[in-house]
């Protein structure tokens, strides 16, 4: 079936340091997948950091980037240097493009330490 | 900050009463959607819209769930006899229909069933 997993959290990093959270997906019943992350702040709402809509392909935002392998089926999220504002959960998501279904990692909660 | 609109944003209900919660989509988002997360941050897709037609729903749904999304009023979600099982973070979210699975989200309704 189709699904994705995600690294379990809680993941602690101290600031300035690089973090990558993995992402695998299945999508055997998905001809076009649509890989996302999205990002739950403290207190505020869900909300999309990046998506990427063709194998291959780079998706960034706030310094955070992801790359949609399709050979390794994996959509992990990295960023260079984090910042203590980057704490948040972390979800990863694959998207049917022939409807509007999406099927969710079960999130990783990033801890930045000062 | 969220353009989709939900309220409450915390309710407590006894086992057998009736729950409702409402969304306000964002503006020029003809598709919603209701997803259920529970405590262990897992997403359950419940039902989705698009202006006033239902889209998809589970049988969960069709069951103990209603929910509808009126021309010119918020769209709803209520459950008719809740249970324990029922106590979660109940998302809405919208979205257009040119933008593939990009999902806009409300900050929630959290219910508690005690």
């Amino acid at each position: 079936g189709d699904s994705v997993t995600q690294t379990e959290g809680p993941v602690t990093v101290s600031e300035s340091e690089s973090l990558i959270i993995n992402c695998t997906y299945s999508a055997t019943s998905i001809a076009y997948p649509n890989l996302f992350w999205y990002v739950r702040y403290p207190g505020e709402g869900l909300q999309l950091l990046l998506k990427v809509i063709t194998a291959g392909q780079k998706g960034s935002s706030r310094g955070f980037e992801a790359t949609y392998n399709k050979e390794t089926t994996s959509f992990h999220l990295q960023k260079a240097s984090v910042q203590e504002s980057d704490s948040a959960v972390y979800y990863c998501a694959l998207g049917d493009s022939s409807n509007y279904q999406l099927i969710w990692g079960s999130g990783t909660k990033l801890i930045i330490k000062p | 900050n969220s353009k989709v609109i939900q309220t409450p944003r915390y309710l407590v209900k006894g086992q057998g009463q009736k729950a409702k919660m409402r969304c306000i989509p964002e503006k020029g988002h003809p598709v919603v959607f209701w997803y259920q997360q529970n405590k262990n941050n897992e997403f359950k897709f419940l039902i989705n819209f698009q202006n006033q037609e239902v889209l998809q729903q589970i049988d969960m749904t069709e069951k103990r769930f209603s929910a509808e999304c009126p021309s010119n009023s918020p769209c709803s979600l209520e459950i008719q006899s809740s249970e324990a099982g029922d106590s979660a973070l109940y998302l809405c979210a919208s979205s257009r229909t040119d933008s593939g699975n990009t999902l806009y989200f409300g900050e929630g309704s959290r219910l508690i069933v005690v």
